[in-house]
């Protein structure tokens, strides 16, 4: 089954750095997401890029889609201790089916 | 607070319990998930309900068995569990099956089976 892969699996930055993630598929897909999860809590919506998008913004985060290398980046700029978290990306793929299927994640951690 | 509901939020149960995880939410969505969020796994769908009905079950075993009995309402009844069962458990809901919609997720109920 198509399945979002996290690079790396663990990031560790200084307070005010950029911080950047990346995520691989292996299908072709409709839309990507990007979700946050607090350790032991559920997952929240960050940023949704469609397949016909390159490069999205929403504050402090930018998100790019490049659909030939079928690969995505998350980029948090101005890192903030409260950023600490865990970073998964989510995709919906185009044969109309409804599983939104989660990579294994990037565990940031930002260091005060 | 994403609107979807999960209770219990942490539950200890022998392998022989029988006990049930609760989902609830109220923002008018008709698709409903539970997922299952092993660590160092990739999160794993296990069920998928849209308007009541049972559209997938990702090969899940049957002592896991999920009732959804309105569209606002979810629940996984847990029978005869193995220890390789514990797990954070997280329900979803969407407000449709269609592709691009954002999927909110309860607070997970951590099971740990004894």
């Amino acid at each position: 089954s198509q399945q979002g892969e996290e690079d790396p699996q663990a990031l560790s930055i200084q307070e005010g750095e950029n911080a950047t993630m990346n995520c691989s598929y292996k299908t072709s897909i409709n839309n990507l997401q990007w979700y946050r999860q607090n350790s032991g809590r559920g997952l929240v919506h960050l940023i949704l890029i469609r397949s016909n998008e390159r490069e999205k913004h929403s504050g402090r985060l930018r998100v790019t889609l490049d659909t030939s290398k079928k690969s995505s980046s998350l980029l948090i700029t101005a890192s903030r201790a409260a950023d600490t978290a865990s970073y998964f990306c989510a995709t919906d793929d185009d044969f109309g089916n409804e599983k939104l299927t989660f990579g294994t994640g990037t565990r940031l951690t930002i260091i005060p | 607070e994403t609107g979807v509901t999960q209770t219990p939020r942490h539950l200890v149960m022998g392998m022989t319990n029988k006990k049930s995880l609760k989902c609830e939410q109220h923002l008018g969505h008709n698709a409903m998930y539970w997922y299952k969020q092993s660590a160092k796994k990739p999160l794993e769908l296990m069920f998928v309900y849209n308007f009541k009905e049972q559209t997938e079950n990702n090969s899940v075993p049957s002592r896991f068995s999920p009732e959804c009995p309105n569209s606002s309402h979810l629940f996984l009844h847990l029978h005869t569990l193995q220890p390789e069962d514990s797990a954070l458990y997280l329900c979803a809901s969407r407000i449709s099956l269609r592709s691009g919609n954002t999927i909110y997720f309860g607070e997970g109920s951590w099971l740990t089976v004894v």
